[in-house]
């Protein structure tokens, strides 16, 4: 059964750090691309950042680029994201999503993750 | 950036009535277009893929057609777990990857 197993989100203040994990489990972790989604309160899907099998094809949302960093971890079956600078409107729940085999749409979710950022 | 723009909104339907939602793409997406289903308090949850490909375990009673910038999400005859948000996502060449806003189905 494909699992995947988020940690790490919590309450931070601005201009502060977190980082975000998600483990794998149920598939070979190595053969796919993965990506992170958000979500704010009450709001729609975003799609954040993603992350090419081997980790040298990366992609940001133009929100998040500069501040975020995606990346693997294919030994232990995890995925990560740096989350620096935070902001206000980061405040979201995280989702870690695994890509479809044909890629870029998001077969399996994980459970999320709920980011807060506030003073 | 392709924007995408699902209608309606808010979709009232009876349970067992034919529930029928749309998305348009700013620009052509091929067939590279995803539906998901979010129940509150929920992951989203992948149903459709490729336009009109059922991801596995996905009840017959869904499906989606068309192509380039003008797609449906049909939902043949509503049970009372279908009563959720459904987005749909283009994911033509290379990201960034664009959702639309949510079509929100509520019992009537």
């Amino acid at each position: 059964e494909v699992q995947l197993l988020q940690s790490g989100g919590g309450v931070v203040k601005p201009g502060g750090s977190l980082r975000l994990s998600c483990a794998a489990s149920g598939f070979t972790f190595s053969s796919y691309n993965m990506n992170w989604v958000r979500q704010a309160p009450g709001k729609g899907l975003e799609w954040v950042s993603s992350i090419n099998l081997y980790g040298n094809y990366i992609y940001y949302a133009d929100s998040v680029k500069g501040r975020f960093t995606i990346s693997r971890d294919n030994a232990k079956n995890s995925l990560y994201l740096q989350l620096d600078s935070l902001r206000g409107e980061d405040t979201a729940v995280y989702y870690c999503a695994r890509d479809g085999e044909v890629g870029g749409f998001n077969d399996f979710w994980g459970q999320g993750t709920l980011v807060t950022v506030s003073s | 950036e392709v924007v995408m723009t699902q209608s309606p909104a808010t979709l009232s339907v009876s349970p067992g009535e034919r529930a029928t939602l749309s998305c348009r793409a700013s620009q052509s997406v091929n067939s590279n277009l995803a539906w998901y289903q979010q129940r509150p308090g929920q992951a989203p949850r992948l149903l459709i893929y490729g336009a009109f490909s059922r991801a596995t375990g996905i009840p017959a009673r869904f499906s989606g057609s068309g192509s380039g910038t003008e797609f449906t999400l049909t939902i043949s005859s509503l049970q009372s777990e279908d009563f959720a948000v459904y987005y749909c996502q283009q994911y033509n060449n290379r990201p960034p990857w664009t959702f639309g806003q949510g079509t929100k189905v509520e019992i009537k």
